[in-house]
């Protein structure tokens, strides 16, 4: 068990190109979620997956927000067209049962 | 929903004194955990103590704990004997078993003077 593994750990990318983030799950862990965190605030809520079913992505914040989990193992969130308000640090955590636990997130920077 | 209140921004202790983090929140589920998170500087978040809604009895771990008041709401962490390698951000969060996981705080940056 090494953890939640985020890749890349930072992304700087010019407004407009598209960015696809990777988490990769504790192995047991069947839920796997999407938060995004801006400066100074708490993590917020993106999208969930149990397996491979998305369950709740609702909370995406633009059609521009994409996830995937195939076969129910590692995730991935693309942004397309970013936009300079796309900067933030995007978390992934997993879980089973009551417990979460979070990588280190990717830091994106649009310029 | 549900909401998480952190009411100090920003709260200063002298190492090895008492701190008192506040969290406050709501939900309309009967059945929920909390949790205190903490996470340093560009560093991943990382579970400090968690609190089952159902227990009556505060958790502790170590120099951790909570005083949990369910009918009031709230969810406060107390740290003992503080050491420089608490300072850190600290969130409160709620889990109500909805879909969307955990509902966060805006967090407490915690600082520790030598």
């Amino acid at each position: 068990d090494t953890g939640v593994s985020q890749d890349p750990r930072h992304k700087i990318t010019k407004r407009g190109q598209n960015v696809t983030f990777r988490c990769d799950p504790i192995s047991e862990h069947n839920r796997l979620y999407w938060y995004r965190q801006t400066l100074g605030q708490g993590p917020e809520f993106l999208t969930y997956f149990q397996n491979e079913a998305q369950l709740e992505k609702s909370r995406l914040l633009s059609d521009r927000f994409s996830a995937e989990r195939p076969k129910g193992s590692f995730s991935t969130l693309e942004i397309q067209r970013t936009e300079q308000g796309d900067s933030a640090m995007y978390l992934c955590a997993s879980s089973w049962g009551a417990g979460y636990t979070f990588g280190s997130g990717t830091r994106l920077t649009v310029v | 929903a549900q909401t998480v209140t952190q009411s100090q921004p920003e709260m200063s202790v002298q190492e090895a004194e008492t701190v008192t983090l506040s969290c406050t929140y709501d939900t309309s589920e009967s059945d929920y955990y909390l949790f205190w998170y903490k996470q340093p500087p560009s560093r991943q978040m990382i579970l400090v103590i968690r609190q089952e809604a159902y227990k009556q009895q505060n958790a502790t771990e170590n120099r951790f704990s909570v005083n949990f008041q369910k009918a009031a709401k709230s969810f406060s962490l107390k740290i003992s004997d503080s050491q420089l390698g608490d300072a850190a951000m600290y969130f409160c969060a709620i889990d109500g078993g909805g879909a969307d996981g955990l509902t966060f705080g805006k967090g407490t940056h915690l600082i520790i003077q030598p």
